[in-house]
């Protein structure tokens, strides 16, 4: 059972323009969503969270939107930039469980063009 | 560089073997997780230690235990190896961080373990 879906596996998008991850949740009980980066090789980095007070956070060129109602939320960059290239996975906690466990999707591959 | 350190970094082993897995948490964080991450697979949530103390579980198999020390390193142990255990093992460790009256945690990563099972 799925319950942090990232549906596309890939995106791909040129130098400048925005990038758009997406990612769907089935468990009503999540209340804290986080981005992380992945490059190979490597752990995943922290990039940005947000809590389900919330509709919105932004860090910089990076910025988060959460629609509760839709179970859905999406991580937004602009502009897009070479380095951007890596696997991005969203993860969610549950209330109540502040020392929690992640639930992770499978990750989106984004490569960013010259 | 996460401040979160994993050893070994490569581990090649053969089917029925034990191995152990090495991680020390950033400085001050006293929860640590354990992940896997199989081919083509997002991050499965294995096992959490706060403080010495086992805190949840999750999809980890009878074949595998953890353990976190007073020093609270953590030691992912994998026994009776199968093909199928090959992957990256991540360790990840968090602090609470207070926000609005409710803690909510950030996990940092450690850069993997990966397991090769012959």
């Amino acid at each position: 059972d799925q319950q942090v879906k990232q549906n596309s596996p890939s995106l791909s998008v040129q130098e400048g323009r925005i990038s758009i991850l997406n990612c769907d949740y089935t468990n009503s009980m999540f209340d804290y969503f986080l981005w992380y980066k992945k490059y190979p090789a490597e752990g995943p980095t922290f990039l940005i969270s947000i809590s389900s007070i919330k509709d919105k956070n932004e860090d910089g060129r990076f910025t988060v939107f959460l629609n509760k109602s839709a179970k859905h939320l999406s991580l937004h960059i602009v502009p897009s930039q070479p380095g951007d290239s890596a696997v991005y996975f969203c993860a969610a906690s549950e209330d109540g469980t502040s020392y929690g466990k992640l639930t992770f999707g499978q990750g989106t591959i984004l490569t960013v063009h010259p | 560089d996460s401040g979160v350190t994993q050893t070994p970094k490569h581990l090649i082993t053969a089917t029925g073997q034990r191995v152990t897995l090495r991680c020390s948490p950033r400085s001050g964080d006293l929860s640590v997780y354990w992940y896997q991450q199989s081919l083509d697979q997002g991050l499965q949530f294995l096992i959490q230690y706060y403080n010495g103390e086992e805190r949840a579980k999750g999809n980890i198999l009878e074949r595998f235990s953890a353990q976190q020390f007073p020093d609270l390193h953590s030691e992912l142990n994998l026994s009776s190896l199968e093909l199928g255990d090959s992957a990256l093992y991540f360790c990840a460790s968090s602090a609470p961080r207070q926000g609005g009256g409710r803690a909510y945690n950030e996990q940092f990563f450690g850069p993997g373990t990966r397991l090769t099972v012959l």
